[in-house]
Parts: C-alpha cells; sequence; structure tokens
C-alpha cells in the first residue's frame, strides 16, 4: 500500500540535544511538507519541498532544519535551537502544486 | 495572525443528529478549502473539499456549504455516528507554486451513541 511512513512514533530527547524525525513515501509525490501540531491549535507549517534538493521554510521554520536528497525521504531535525520542541509532528504529501494530500502518523516529541 | 478562524472549539452531538462546524476566512486570495478529520494519534485524512464556484458540496454523509460574499464555509454531517467521533480541521489554500494550507484550530466532536 501506498502512503507516508513516520518514524519513531514516540521519541524522547534531552534538553540541547538534536533529533531527526524521519519521513518516506512510496506514493511517488514531487511534495512534501513537515507540520507541527500543538494541542488546541492547528497544523503551522515548519518547511515545504516541491521537488529534490530544493526546500522552503514555513511560518515556523526557526530551530528547524531539513534536506531533501531524495523524492521519497524528507527528513526533519530539531536542533537544541528549538525553544519549545515537545510537539507532535506530521509529515505530508501531494503532488507538485497541489495542496498536501496525504498525512503520516506522526511523530510525537517530548524534550525534557 | 490567524487567517482561518473555526468554531466551535468542542462539539457534542447525539447520535443521528446534524453536527455543524464553521470557519471564516479574511484572505480573499483563496480559492481552496478542505476539512480534515483527525483521529487520536493519527494523521489528518482529506474529507472533502469545496471551491468558490460551487455553494455547496456534497458526499454522502457530509456537506461543505460555503458562502462567499461572507467569507465563510462550514461543514455539516448529517446523521452523525460515534464513529464520527474526531477533531475536525478546516483549511485554505490560495494559488501558487506551493499550494500550501492555513489551518484552522480544530473543532473536537464527540457523538454520544
Amino acid at each position: 500500500d501506498g502512503g507516508i511512513t513516520q518514524s519513531p512514533k514516540y521519541l524522547f530527547r534531552k534538553e540541547g540535544q538534536n533529533v531527526t524525525l524521519s519521513c518516506e513515501q512510496n506514493l511517488n509525490h514531487d511534495a512534501m511538507y513537515w507540520y507541527r501540531q500543538d494541542p488546541g491549535q492547528g497544523l503551522r507549517l515548519i518547511y515545504y519541498s516541491q521537488i529534490v534538493n530544493d526546500f522552503q521554510k514555513g511560518d515556523i521554520a526557526e530551530g528547524y532544519s531539513v534536506s531533501r536528497e531524495k523524492k521519497e525521504s524528507f527528513p526533519l531535525t530539531v536542533t537544541s535551537a528549538q525553544k519549545n520542541p515537545t510537539a507532535f509532528y506530521l509529515c505530508a504529501s501531494s503532488l507538485r502544486g497541489r495542496p498536501p494530500l496525504h498525512f503520516g502518523n506522526g511523530t510525537r516529541l517530548t524534550v525534557t | 495572525q490567524q487567517q482561518v478562524k473555526q468554531s466551535p472549539q468542542s462539539l457534542i452531538v447525539q447520535k443521528g443528529g446534524i453536527s455543524i462546524i464553521n470557519c471564516a476566512y479574511e484572505n480573499t486570495a483563496f480559492d481552496y478549502f478542505p476539512w480534515y478529520q483527525q483521529f487520536p494519534g493519527k494523521g489528518p485524512a482529506l474529507l472533502i473539499a469545496i471551491r468558490p464556484d460551487v455553494s455547496e458540496k456534497k458526499e454522502g454523509r457530509f456537506t461543505i456549504s460555503f458562502n462567499k460574499s461572507a467569507k465563510q464555509f462550514s461543514l455539516h454531517i448529517m446523521d452523525s455516528q460515534p464513529g464520527d467521533s474526531a477533531t475536525y480541521f478546516c483549511a485554505a489554500s490560495k494559488p501558487g507554486s506551493a499550494r500550501q494550507l492555513t489551518f484552522g484550530s480544530g473543532t473536537q466532536l464527540t457523538v454520544l451513541p
């Protein structure tokens, strides 16, 4: 079955450590997105990529970094510069120029 | 700046009733309005979407009503079922090279058996 795989489902880190969240898709979609979800809030866009080796900042990119070396993969690194990293992180994909169509099941990151 | 305002924050409906969730937007450049359904611990799933050239779109028990002049759109769930209990997000997108979505804050729907 085609879809988006996010791993791990739960992630725990100490404050000051960088952590990388994985997102893999086998939908052959060009565009991939990272969103952050906090309780009682909508999804906020962190980064997005329309093609390999190109990505753009979203609304809340500070403290995050991404790479897009392969079409299927769009990992997100939460750096120690992110002041409030504890959240539910969602990866999405779509055809290029189209809104996000498929979402992964998320990674819940807890930083203490 | 919140560009899509969603209400209510939570909603409790009896089985068989109608659930209504409302959204209002500010940016008149938006031209695509999807609704997503999210179950706990899962990612959102696209439920239904509408473009402003129509005033209503129906898919099964789910209907979007769109009022372009008022810059409002709503989701109606007819014959609500306990399995519909989830969080619902409205969103809006505007033309551009990257069809980014601006999301509402979500409505937690509980359908009582």
